[in-house]
């Protein structure tokens, strides 16, 4: 079955200190996975996508497929980095087979402290 | 305002009423989504469609029913729902629905509550 885990409900970390939201994945194919922000009081956004392999506000993500992970990394957090983070996979499936549809982690909320 | 704008911003209504949420979007993107958001719980898809067409129904009860007229605007018409159906409503629209890159372009959403 095709499944996105995120096995942290919530993160808490010193600014300054190193963060890593942990994404897991289960899925058959060859799996394209994104991160999405979503900070407060504003809209769920793309963070970074796996196939860009760029880094975006200080956040990289690699795809290790022996592990089936897509962990979300930084090495210095900053107290703006506080917010919801959701993890998902885009893959074939749903109705038909043909679909792409993006499968979703429950989220990791991060808070940074002061 | 450009994006994804979606209408209104709140809602209540009792399980007996009718109402409708609206999602506009000036992407010039040809899929659009219903998704509902619940507290600790995963996103979940509801209707997806693709160049005006439903494309998927993700077992969504018939309480509701969307609408697509154009590839501009979706609409989700509420009606009889329960308490249970009170959550953040987020509509999104992305280039095209396929594609291992797609980027989804999200709606700030409607908080639902149902009394």
């Amino acid at each position: 079955a095709q499944r996105v885990t995120q096995p942290e409900k919530l993160l808490s970390v010193f600014k300054g200190a190193p963060v890593e939201l942990k994404c897991n994945y289960s899925y058959s194919g060859s799996p394209e996975l994104f991160w999405y922000v979503q900070y407060s009081r504003q809209r769920l956004q793309l963070l970074l996508r796996h196939i860009s392999r760029e880094s975006i506000k200080g956040f990289t993500a690699d795809l290790n497929k022996g592990e089936t992970s897509f962990h979300l990394k930084k090495p210095f957090a900053q107290e703006e980095d506080s917010a919801m983070y959701y993890c998902a996979l885009s893959g074939r499936g749903g109705q038909r087979d043909s679909n792409y549809q993006l499968i979703w982690g429950a989220g990791t909320k991060l808070i940074i402290k002061p | 305002e450009t994006g994804v704008t979606q209408t209104p911003r709140h809602l209540v209504m009792g399980m007996t009423n009718k109402k409708s949420l609206k999602c506009e979007q000036h992407l010039g993107h040809n899929a659009m989504y219903w998704y509902k958001q619940s507290a600790k719980k995963p996103l979940e898809l509801m209707f997806v469609y693709s160049l005006e067409e439903r494309v998927e129904n993700n077992s969504v009860p018939s309480r509701f029913s969307p609408e697509c007229p154009n590839s501009s605007h979706l609409f989700l018409h509420l009606h009889t729902l329960q308490p249970e159906d009170s959550a953040l409503y987020l509509c999104a629209s992305s280039q095209v629905m396929g594609g291992p890159d797609t980027e989804a372009f999200f709606g700030q959403g409607t908080r639902l509550t149902v009394v």
